[in-house]
């Protein structure tokens, strides 16, 4: 069965220094996209980053990047550049291959990041 | 363009009472989705719909229902409300193209159950 596994329950992280968020997943299936989502105190899920598994190149959005592994079944997110206000829970998902109209996502139970001043 | 919007973004319930959460959204996406988040638990899907008419069960269906008689709307509705369905219900879209789209997120509904 599909899982993502997000071992780190809380990150900290200097304000200007990178830092990287741990995503694995497991799946048989050769097609499969990973999303990283971030969730602020506030509440809202913003979509940060996309890789799907036929792509050839690291996913980048601007300080994300997603830097994936294929073979070791990982996609960990690096924030360059830390932020105040990067803090936040960092969710990784993984989307399901289409089987009819499966359009599912699993989720990990997230990443707590403090940025420190 | 206001994406995904939730109505109400915060309710009290008392057990045994009824509701429905609207979920609207504006991007003409044919996917949407409700979810609940609980401490600990990660998101889990509860329903989710393809299309204008149709719903399907996700992980946690049980004690909710959907309806999406509307393309641009989502509604959760819980018939008799437990004190276990207190959550943050997050409903979520997105397109159905061929390929991975990620999904928007409205802002949330924080609902207690006493």
């Amino acid at each position: 069965a599909q899982k993502i596994t997000q071992t780190q329950p809380g990150m900290f992280v200097q304000e200007k220094e990178a830092v990287t968020l741990d995503c694995t997943y497991d799946t048989s299936d050769q097609s499969y996209g990973l999303f990283w989502y971030k969730q602020p105190s506030s509440g809202e899920m913003i979509f940060l980053i996309y890789q799907g598994s036929y792509d050839e190149q690291n996913a980048t959005e601007g300080r994300y990047s997603l830097n994936f592994q294929k073979a070791r079944k990982s996609a960990n997110l690096v924030i360059s550049a830390s932020q105040l206000g990067d803090s936040a829970m960092y969710f990784c998902a993984m989307r399901e291959p289409r089987v009819g109209n499966n359009r599912k996502l699993i989720w990990g139970l997230g990443t707590s990041l403090a940025v420190n001043p | 363009n206001a994406g995904v919007t939730q109505t109400p973004k915060f309710r009290v319930l008392k057990t045994g009472q009824s509701m429905t959460l609207l979920c609207a959204q504006d991007m003409n996406h044919e996917y949407m989705y409700w979810y609940r988040q609980d401490p600990g638990m990660g998101l889990r899907l509860i329903h989710y719909s393809v299309g204008e008419g149709t719903t399907a069960k996700g992980e946690v269906p049980d004690g909710y229902n959907v309806s999406r008689l509307k393309k641009q709307n989502f509604l959760l509705g819980l018939e008799s409300a437990a004190p276990s369905q207190t959550s943050v219900y997050f409903c979520a879209s997105s397109y159905s193209r061929a390929g991975f789209t990620e999904a928007f997120f409205g802002q949330g509904t924080r609902l207690t159950v006493v």
